[in-house]
């Protein structure tokens, strides 16, 4: 069974600073790969998605993220962080050909300080 | 209303109490999900439905029992339920084919359950 992992749990950032969030997959193909941002109180909501092509893919609300086969990782960054960036961020996987049920990590919980 | 709509946004029961969670999703979705998030614990898949037939059930004990009408309806009613079930109950959905994948999925804002 495929899995994602978020190695940090927590992430602390001054704002103005650069941010990388990582994710890694294991999956013997190319997943279907998925960024998501909570804002405390809300839902999920996407910010990015990968499929195929390009492998820097560009999000919402100034974020992108860069696929990289070699190791097997999905990083999300966003050149200069803002207060209001301050959520829980989860990366998620799908097969592609698979189930359409995508199988999410524990989730980043990012700090911002002023 | 567009998006995904949960009711109540917040709800204290007790354990001996019966309630239920209603989501709505006006984005013309065939599946729709339930997904428990408790603080310190990673996102958990509960049920899922796909054009109304449930599809998913993650060993989720009988207290839980989830209702799908149709396609843009989605019930959670609780009966019986202990206090770590407090959590935030988050519903989605998305546009799903089995056997496909590349949809992304849609959230409603949850409901806060708080059992005393």
């Amino acid at each position: 069974a495929q899995s994602v992992t978020q190695p940090d749990i927590h992430i602390t950032v001054s704002e103005g600073a650069s941010l990388e969030l990582r994710c890694n997959y294991s999956y013997g193909a190319t997943p279907y790969l998925f960024w998501y941002v909570q804002s405390p109180g809300q839902g999920l909501q996407l910010l990015l998605k990968y499929f195929s092509g390009d492998t820097l893919v560009q999000g919402i609300k100034g974020f992108e993220a860069e696929f990289k086969r070699s190791q097997s990782s999905f990083n999300l960054r966003k050149p200069s962080v803002h207060w209001s960036d301050a959520a829980e961020y989860f990366c998620a996987s799908q097969e592609p050909g698979g189930s359409y049920i995508p199988t999410f990590g524990r989730g980043t919980s990012l700090i911002v300080h002023p | 209303e567009t998006g995904v709509t949960q009711t109540p946004r917040h709800l204290v029961m007790g354990m001996t109490n019966k309630k239920s969670l209603k989501c709505e999703q006006h984005l013309g979705h065939n599946a729709m999900y339930w997904y428990k998030q408790s603080a310190k614990k990673p996102l958990e898949l509960m049920f899922v439905y796909n054009f109304k037939e449930q599809t998913e059930n993650n060993s989720v004990p009988s207290r839980f029992s989830p209702e799908c009408p149709n396609s843009s309806h989605l019930f959670l009613h609780l009966h019986t339920l202990q206090p770590e079930d407090s959590a935030l109950y988050l519903c989605a959905s998305s546009q799903a084919t089995p056997g496909l994948a590349g949809e992304e999925q849609y959230f409603g804002p949850g409901t806060r359950l708080t059992v005393t």
